[in-house]
């Protein structure tokens, strides 16, 4: 099976700061990369597919990037609503799925 | 618009099963497959299982192969997981999910169910 690890578990940062996330497979997974942001008591909301795809409706300063490996999710200038957790997500052939641990984003 | 409809909160005591609705509105049912995740008290997302809802095949994750059976009814567009011998550690909010357009990512969400497990 692939496993997701996600960096770093927390991270403390301001508004208006920049923020990235890195998600790490433990095999290649071409873009097969989806983004998840979720606000606690909430249900998950996609944010970027296809490891670099922006959601309908998803605010511009999320980005994605990466392929084969390495990913990352990039928050271009934080926001009162983005403090959060986010999980990386991946899909094989057969529409099996694996998270990432989450990464929670902390008012600093 | 799409709407995922969950089953309201269960409590349910260790050795039993339980069985969570999803009800899909606002698409052709039948044009995508349904996922289920669940997400333990302070804890990130476990994904279970997916079901084909137009042929009804099933994929579950290894985790719980052996204690979960996803099932749909396509007269009325509703998807039933069905997890057996409880445990307190099955204690968690479920969520179905529907795959997206572009791939195999949850576009839409339930509003999760809650499932406690206590003696």
């Amino acid at each position: 099976d692939i496993q997701m690890t996600q960096s770093p578990s927390t991270l403390s940062a301001s508004v208006g700061d920049r923020v990235t996330i890195t998600c790490r497979a433990s095999q290649n997974i071409g873009d097969w990369l989806a983004w998840y942001q979720q606000i606690p008591g909430k249900a998950p909301k996609l944010l970027i597919y296809k490891a670099s795809s922006l959601e309908s409706g998803v605010p511009s300063r999320f980005s994605g990037s990466g392929s084969g490996t390495e990913f990352t999710l990039t928050i271009s200038s934080l926001q009162p609503d983005d403090f959060a957790t986010y999980y990386c997500q991946q899909y094989d052939y057969y529409s099996r799925w694996a998270f990432g641990q989450g990464t929670t984003v902390e008012i600093k | 618009q799409v709407q995922l409809v969950q089953s309201g909160a269960e409590v349910k005591k260790p050795g039993a099963s339980v069985k969570v609705s999803c009800e899909a509105s606002g698409y052709s049912f039948t044009g995508y497959f349904i996922h289920w995740v669940r997400q333990a008290p302070g804890r990130g997302l476990e994904w279970m299982g997916v079901i084909n809802t137009s042929g009804g095949y099933t994929t579950y994750a290894q985790n719980f192969q052996a204690r979960v059976t996803l099932t749909r009814d396509t007269s009325t567009s509703t998807v039933y997981m069905d997890l057996s011998s409880l445990r307190s550690e099955d204690t968690a909010v479920y969520y179905c999910t529907r795959e997206s357009s572009s791939g195999s990512y949850g576009a839409y969400w339930g509003q999760g169910t809650l499932v406690t497990v206590s003696s």
